[in-house]
């Protein structure tokens, strides 16, 4: 069965500072893979999403990026945190390709705080 | 372009009552539509989905969902809601031949005892 790993869990983070969000599937391969953001418990923004290794769709213009170095691992990064980057942020997979109208699978979320 | 809309910021039942959490979208071809529950600091889970086909479709937990095009939406149902039933809930859609997703803004589900 596939499973979808995030760490950390919880990151408390001084403005300025780098960051690194690390996300991996395990059970399939060259799955769709996606970043959200979601601000104050409600709706999801979506950042980044990969099609394949090396292949990354940015979204949101922000000081957020992402890499897709292996086939399972998905990473977020940012060089310099701000405020407005606090939030809980979602990684996702979904099975290869756009036929079947296939479902994310969600993985545990990483709540950010900048302070 | 696709676009989802939740109407109601929360929807409150007593527990033993039918629930049902409102969804309509739009989109300019044919829509994949999606019902995911978010309990508190978790990730979202799936519930079930709108392919093709049959109108109602059925999923987890008991929940279940109508498809109706002409009204263009998706609502959300369960015959007799729990307690544990309470969570965010979220409509999605992705215009077929489209890589993204769209999630509405979430529905929070209260049911009272």
């Amino acid at each position: 069965s596939q499973t979808i790993h995030q760490w950390p869990a919880t990151l408390v983070q001084p403005v300025g500072s780098p960051l690194s969000l690390e996300c991996t599937v395990e059970g399939t391969s060259n799955p769709n893979l996606y970043w959200y953001r979601q601000a104050a418990g409600r709706g999801l923004q979506l950042l980044f999403y990969s099609v394949g290794i090396g292949q990354i769709s940015s979204e949101v213009p922000q000081n957020l990026s992402a890499s897709r170095p292996q086939d399972r691992q998905f990473i977020l990064s940012s060089k310099k945190l701000l405020l407005s980057d606090s939030g809980f942020y979602l990684c996702a997979w979904s099975p290869p390709g756009l036929a079947g109208g296939n479902e994310q699978f969600f993985g545990p979320g990483t709540r950010l705080t900048v302070l | 372009a696709q676009s989802v809309a939740q109407p109601e910021d929360q929807v409150n039942v007593a527990e033993g009552n039918p629930l049902t959490v409102k969804c309509t979208y739009s989109v300019s071809g044919n829509p994949y539509l999606f019902w995911y529950v978010q309990y508190p600091n978790r990730g979202l889970q799936f519930l079930l989905k709108y392919i093709t086909g049959d109108n109602l479709v059925k999923g987890s937990y008991g929940f279940e969902a109508e498809f109706n095009k002409s009204q263009t939406s998706f609502h959300l149902k369960k015959p007799s809601a729990l307690v544990s039933d309470s969570a965010l809930y979220f409509c999605a859609v992705r215009d077929k031949g489209y890589q993204k997703v769209t999630f509405g803004i979430g529905t929070k589900l209260q049911v009272i005892p």
